[in-house]
């Protein structure tokens, strides 16, 4: 079975710093991973995602994650911090055999970006 | 403009009293699937429908029921609801084949009395 575990449910940093958010996950089988974000009082929304072609993903608003088999991570990274980055995010796993749209969501990180 | 529609947004019942939170979207997608959201615990697949008149138990059914009648719409139903199901609900919807990006709903915060 999948599972998925995030470090940290609250990260702060300051504006234009690093972001870095962290996901593990488990899988027996090669998974999909997925990044998503939460904005207050609002739904989901896809941030990127990985399906077994380039470890290293790109994806909207500036962020990017490197997916590592060795590692079995899955972070998430943005150069710099922005004020309207401030928001719950949610790392995911499915895979092929499960049914890809069926998504284990980890319980949340949420970014505070300090001015 | 494509969307995934819930209502009602917010509901406050009480323990025991039918109700049945409804989900459209308009993507023509076949995938469809509900969501609790509790804090700590991330959100928690409860059911899902792969298409018309199919639909399958997620990781916390107990409590539930849904249908899928027609290809847009997947209203998900409390019969008799608890204090414990108190949360907040969202809905997405996908293309069935792939790996697809899930489509969100704004979500609807449930509270059981």
């Amino acid at each position: 079975a999948q599972s998925v575990t995030q470090l940290g449910s609250h990260v702060s940093v300051s504006e234009g710093a690093l972001v870095l958010l962290r996901c593990n996950y488990s899988s027996s089988v090669p998974p999909y991973l997925f990044w998503y974000v939460q904005y207050p009082n609002q739904g989901l929304q896809l941030l990127l995602k990985y399906t077994s072609a380039a470890t290293l993903v790109k994806g909207i608003n500036g962020f990017e994650a490197e997916f590592k088999k060795s590692e079995t991570s899955f972070h998430l990274t943005k150069p710099s911090a922005h004020m309207s980055d401030a928001a719950e995010y949610f790392c995911a796993v499915s895979d092929e055999w499960t049914g890809a749209n069926n998504l284990f969501f980890g319980t949340g990180t949420r970014l505070t970006v300090i001015p | 403009e494509a969307q995934v529609t819930q209502n009602p947004r917010y509901l406050i019942t009480v323990t025991g009293k039918k109700l049945t939170v409804t989900c459209s979207q308009n993507m023509n997608h076949e995938y469809m699937s509900w969501y609790r959201q509790d804090p700590g615990l991330g959100l928690r697949q409860i059911y899902y429908s792969m298409n018309v008149e199919v639909t399958d138990k997620g990781d916390v059914p107990e409590g539930y029921k849904v249908s899928r009648k027609e290809k847009r719409n997947f209203p998900l139903i409390l019969e008799s609801p608890s204090p414990n199901q108190t949360s907040l609900y969202f809905c997405a919807s996908s293309l069935s084949q792939g790996v697809n990006e899930q489509y969100f709903g704004p979500g609807t915060r449930l509270t059981v009395t």
